[in-house]
């Protein structure tokens, strides 16, 4: 079955402990991207890449990193988690042929 | 930079009734347009999508949306709302040149029998 598949699905943290969310995609899809959602907000784009080692920063990209290694996987990086970064995380994949992003069944993340 | 305006935060409709749920966007360039859904505690699942050709797109569900150029409008219509299409939609535009995909702040669809 095509999916994008994010761990954890729940996430309760302290601030400042370094935390990964793993993103793994089995379409071999070139883009890949993150997102963060909140009320009354939408979603908006963390970082995205357009293919292995190629990574840039979207709306919000403060206090996250990510890595494209391979062409399957993308993790997001939290390394020292605020409170304001408790939110719904997603991460989402793509075509060349741009069929719609796929999207994980998301992250909720609680930074205490 | 394209953006996206969703008019209706929250649109409450009796279940069987039509419903619209509208969607404005702003580019300087040629765009591919998108509806999302997502069912609580879900992720988001792609509706409909208009890429080029008919205007008129139908989707999963029964929804269907008309990309209208001159309003810069693609608004999602569905004729017969049930219970289950109680989610919060989004729409979203990606410049055709590119990959990055810019949401509205969604709508909330609340069916009532």
């Amino acid at each position: 079955e095509a999916q994008v598949t994010q761990n954890p699905r729940y996430l309760i943290t302290v601030t400042g402990k370094k935390l990964t969310v793993t993103c793994s995609q089995n379409m071999n899809h070139e883009y890949m991207s993150w997102y963060r959602q909140d009320p009354g907000l939408g979603l908006r784009q963390i970082y995205y890449s357009m293919n292995v080692e190629v990574t840039d920063k979207g709306d919000v990209p403060e206090g996250y990193k990510v890595s494209r290694k391979e062409k399957r996987n993308f993790p997001l990086i939290l390394e020292s988690p605020s409170p304001n970064q408790t939110s719904l995380y997603f991460c989402a994949s793509s075509d060349r042929e741009r069929n719609g992003y796929t999207f994980g069944s998301g992250t909720r993340l609680t930074v205490v | 930079a394209q953006s996206v305006t969703q008019l209706d935060s929250q649109v409450p409709v009796f279940e069987e009734a039509p419903v619209e749920l509208r969607c404005n966007y702003s580019s300087s360039v040629s765009v591919y347009l998108f509806w999302y859904v997502q069912y609580p505690n879900q992720g988001l699942q792609l509706l409909l999508k208009y890429l080029s050709g008919s205007t008129l797109v139908k989707g999963i569900n029964g929804f269907e949306a008309e990309f209208n150029k001159s309003q810069t409008s693609f608004h999602l219509r569905k004729p017969s709302v049930h219970i289950s299409d109680t989610a919060e939609y989004f729409c979203a535009v990606s410049e055709n040149s590119g990959y990055a995909l810019n949401f509205g702040k969604g709508t909330s669809l609340l069916v009532t029998p």
